[in-house]
């Protein structure tokens, strides 16, 4: 597609339900990486894909949290056991290239996904 | 891993050049220096990406001194629609994975009429 997409938009759930969020990068970006960011915060990394393998998973806060890319193009995170705590913006970004300079990544941003747990 | 630092918020006004400064005293030798635009309720979006001295595009400048431990974000004439948080990345090749890209907590930067 043409850019980013991610869904849903919103999400409400309760706590302790499993939750998933999935993201269609743009056809043909190698990189994946999954964001969250709350409130009057910076996105804060989770996870990075390059292709269908998880490059580095350093950000993910907890067992909790897993992501997958099966096909190298669609991605889907999962949250089992939701608290209140992971409410937040999740966002996703794709992009071109992969293991160049460093910092030299330029990402697309999906719209990201609003998840507030109850 | 390479830290960023920049001013929490800045205000301006119409028609005015904002400047935005972002340190980032232990960048490497290869290190490349991105800034995004963030509105509410959107992912960020690229602005502009710089190596070293001068880069400019439809958007925006960016500065970069010679030992390039900051760089400077120029907005000429900024309008209302400027108004969004700004975000300085720079990559770390001291780490293990080039493109892991972290954000910091960004300027938010005000635009009054």
């Amino acid at each position: 597609g043409a850019g980013v997409s991610q869904t849903p938009s919103n999400k409400v759930t309760e706590k302790g339900k499993y939750v998933e969020l999935r993201c269609d990068p743009i056809s043909g970006h190698t990189a994946l990486y999954w964001y969250r960011q709350s409130l009057g915060q910076g996105p804060e990394f989770l996870i990075y894909f390059q292709g269908t393998g998880a490059a580095d998973d350093s950000g993910l806060p907890n067992d909790r949290f897993f992501a997958v890319r099966p096909e190298g193009s669609v991605s889907t995170l999962k949250i089992q056991r939701t608290e209140r705590g992971d409410s937040a913006v999740y966002l996703c970004a794709s992009s071109p290239l992969v293991g160049g300079a460093p910092g030299a990544n330029v990402l697309t941003f999906g719209a990201g996904s609003r998840l507030t747990v109850l | 891993l390479a830290k960023t630092t920049q001013p929490i918020s800045m205000d301006s006004y119409e028609g005015q050049e904002v400047n935005i400064t972002c340190s980032h005293n232990n960048i490497a030798t290869n290190d490349y220096i991105t800034w995004y635009q963030q509105f509410p309720s959107q992912g960020p979006r690229f602005i502009i990406q710089g190596y070293k001295t001068k880069v400019t595009n439809e958007v925006a400048s960016l500065f970069i001194p010679a030992d390039r431990k900051s760089s400077t974000l120029s907005l000429p004439r900024v309008s209302l629609s400027d108004t969004a948080v700004y975000y300085c990345l720079v990559g770390d090749s001291r780490s293990y994975n080039t493109d892991k890209l972290i954000f910091g907590t960004g300027t938010r930067l005000q635009v009054f009429p």
